[in-house]
């Protein structure tokens, strides 16, 4: 079945390190991948778009890259801050179909 | 201020009684969407409408109607809820299909 999948369901760093989010899919090939933070009791919110042609996209202290080799989204955060501390969902859209990750959840330490 | 609204927020119902939970945005959007957001599962799709009167399925639509008589409003329907539809439900709205997703804040509805 087609799949996105965030293997890792929490992550832990330190402040002002790197945090960086893995988003796999199998038996799909999304033409687009979408990232959105979720705070607790909130909706979802937009950060990035990367079209299956881009390598790489960046926003500020954020970077996505789309490696359609290795059917993977990584998002980067970097010089986190504990404001980073939320839940990530990685988004695949195809054909009319888009599809959500369960998400990871990240929290930085002061 | 650009938004999308859902109502109620949070909602007890008993199986069989049937509930409908609003949505309604300000953007102009044609593209709106309804999905359930479940422990260990993430979002999942319930149905989308890509303009006024055209709906779809998506992954898990049993269960649950919807209409979209008016660009702004995506009313989804429970005709005759079931514990298993316990759940936190968000609406979405974007410009097109593959655009970026503008959420309401969530209803959480609890099916005694």
């Amino acid at each position: 079945s087609q799949k996105i999948e965030q293997n890792s369901e929490a992550l832990n760093i330190q402040e002002g390190k790197t945090a960086t989010l893995t988003c796999n899919y199998t038996n799909y090939s999304p033409a687009y991948l979408q990232w959105y933070r979720q705070d607790p009791g909130r909706g979802p919110v937009f950060l990035l778009l990367i079209r299956e042609n881009e390598k790489e996209k960046r926003k500020e202290r954020l970077k996505v890259t789309f490696d359609t080799t290795l059917k993977q989204s990584l998002f980067h955060i970097t010089a986190s801050q504990p404001a980073d501390s939320a839940t990530y969902l990685c988004a695949g859209y195809n054909n009319n179909d888009m599809r959500f990750g369960a998400g990871t959840r990240l929290t930085v330490k002061p | 201020e650009a938004q999308v609204t859902q109502n109620p927020r949070y909602l007890i119902t008993v199986t069989g009684k049937k509930l409908t939970v609003t949505c309604s945005q300000n953007m102009n959007h044609e593209y709106m969407s309804w999905y359930r957001q479940d422990p260990g599962l993430g979002l999942r799709q319930i149905y989308y409408s890509m303009n006024v009167e055209v709906t779809d399925k998506g992954d898990v639509p049993e269960g649950y109607k919807v209409s979209r008589k008016e660009k702004r409003n995506f009313p989804l329907i429970l005709e005759s809820p079931s514990p298993n539809q316990t759940s936190l439900y968000f609406c979405a709205s974007s410009l097109k299909r593959a655009g970026e997703l503008f959420f309401g804040e969530g209803s959480r509805l609890t099916v005694l």
